[in-house]
């Protein structure tokens, strides 16, 4: 999930087993979610984007899921590589502002050979 | 394809000097954003230009201008620097707004003494 403070969550996995990263948005009014990884030293790199009119979409090894009940989205990651260590965010367009994105914090992957 | 381009991708100031940082996209999109990264913080929104010849205050934009020159290019001004600004800069650029993926530059690592 995400995190508060100075530290960020980590999730470690094995090379090859599906991880799962949670994140819970905090405005029942967001219409927009988008996943993006970083990697040291380089700039958030988009993964794949929702809709609230959608539960689920998938992209190449990755799965968003979006539950406005509870107001949680998850990444899941097949068959993870070690070059799918990193910082992953979530953020969402919280619908005040077509232009305004508000990220969390961010979780951070490290994938074990 | 170059996508989102940074200058410079470091900078040392002392307190009180001035800088620009410079942003340029080649992608034809519309919206143009800055946004600083702190550890802890995530990414917060500076301001952002939701079109050419528009620009409008984020959530973090006290100590900066900015100016989008023409379609392409975004600049990013610090008058009198303080060292409350050193941080990460990115900027980042989309076609339709934020219900679309923002594509992000690698960033400028700015220390201010």
């Amino acid at each position: 999930g995400e995190s508060v403070g100075l530290h960020l969550p980590t999730l470690s996995v094995q090379e090859g087993d599906n991880s799962i990263i949670n994140c819970a948005y905090s405005n029942s009014a967001s219409d927009y979610f988008i996943w993006y990884k970083q990697e040291s030293g380089k700039g958030p790199q988009f993964i794949i984007d929702i809709r609230s009119n959608m539960d689920k979409r998938q992209g190449q090894r990755v799965t968003v899921l979006l539950n406005k009940t509870v107001k949680h989205l998850s990444l899941q990651i097949a068959a993870t590589q070690p070059g799918d260590s990193a910082v992953y965010f979530c953020a969402e367009n919280s619908g005040g502002s077509n232009y305004k994105l508000t990220f969390g914090k961010g979780t951070l992957l490290t994938v074990n050979p | 394809n170059a996508g989102v381009t940074q200058t410079p991708k470091f900078q040392v100031l002392k307190t009180g000097q001035s800088m620009t940082l410079q942003c340029a996209q080649d992608m034809n999109h519309n919206s143009m954003y800055w946004y600083r990264q702190d550890p802890g913080m995530g990414l917060r929104l500076i301001y952002y230009s939701a079109s050419e010849g528009t620009t409008d205050k984020g959530e973090v934009p006290n100590g900066y201008n900015v100016s989008r020159l023409n379609k392409r290019e975004f600049s990013l001004r610090l008058e009198s620097a303080a060292p409350s600004q050193t941080s990460v800069y990115f900027c980042a650029s989309s076609n339709t707004g934020g219900r679309s993926p923002l594509h992000f530059g690698n960033g400028t690592r700015l220390t201010v003494t």
